[in-house]
């Protein structure tokens, strides 16, 4: 069973940038999509976007400008930088593994594994 | 207007059947679409219930109950999920989930309340 473990600063000043990784282990970072998705306190769920193991990668449009999602498969790791953070930042962040596939009909889209999440607060 | 839209809050009682709905925007139908489910309890990362697009499309999510199961509402352009015999359990946030425009977009949630 694979599992999921964000690691990263818990507090972030206004205007820099938040830095966050997730360790996979249990299994390969190969041949998959992972994802990264945050949850305001008391909101609901926010996707901001998933990186292929190959590199390439796919935003939320309400970020894109401020979002880099990156893969280091011989760490089986992927990273997440969001830049110029406000309050409006300050979330629980979860890495997750997606499952994004055509099959017999269409395609499925969905996170079948998550991280735990962490909190990242920002504030002066 | 949200792409999907979830009743805040629900409340039903222990052994009853609860139907939570995923209301799409006016524009978008839910025939075309495949509908996820999550069931998310405080502190804890959502976890992957099903998916439903129709009875010869669907899919269970690992070591999910049968009693939890999709179905679609054509006339309200809806997804649904309906959970039978309800448990104490079950009392959690569910959220919606759509792959629309090459983007993950999901529900605003609904508190399911057992009582």
């Amino acid at each position: 069973q694979v599992q999921l473990q964000e690691s990263g600063p818990g507090l972030v000043k206004p205007s820099e940038t938040l830095s966050l990784t997730c360790t996979v282990s249990g299994g390969s970072i190969n041949s998959y999509y992972w994802s990264w998705i945050r949850q305001p306190p008391g909101k609901g769920l926010d996707w901001i976007g998933y990186i292929h193991w190959t590199g390439s990668t796919n935003y939320n449009p309400s970020l894109t400008s401020r979002v880099t999602i990156s893969v280091d498969t011989s760490k089986d790791q992927f990273s997440l930088k969001l830049t110029s953070v406000t309050a409006a930042d300050t979330a629980v962040y979860y890495c997750a593994r997606f499952q994004y596939y055509r099959d017999s009909y269409e395609y499925t889209a969905y996170f079948d594994s998550w991280g735990q999440g962490t909190l990242v607060t920002v504030s002066s | 207007q949200a792409v999907l839209t979830q009743p805040s809050s629900l409340s039903a009682s222990p052994g009853a059947s609860a139907s939570l709905t995923c209301t799409l925007r006016s524009g978008i139908n839910v025939g075309t679409y495949r509908i996820y489910w999550y069931q998310q309890k405080p502190g804890s990362p959502p976890q992957y219930l099903l998916r439903y697009n129709s009875d010869s499309d669907k899919q269970q999510g690992s070591g999910v109950p049968s009693r939890f199961s999709g179905s679609k509402d054509a006339s309200a352009n809806a997804g649904i999920l309906l959970i039978s015999g309800l448990q104490s359990e079950d009392e959690a946030d569910y959220y919606c989930m759509i792959w629309h425009s090459n983007a993950v977009v999901f529900g605003g949630g609904t508190k399911l309340t057992v009582l």
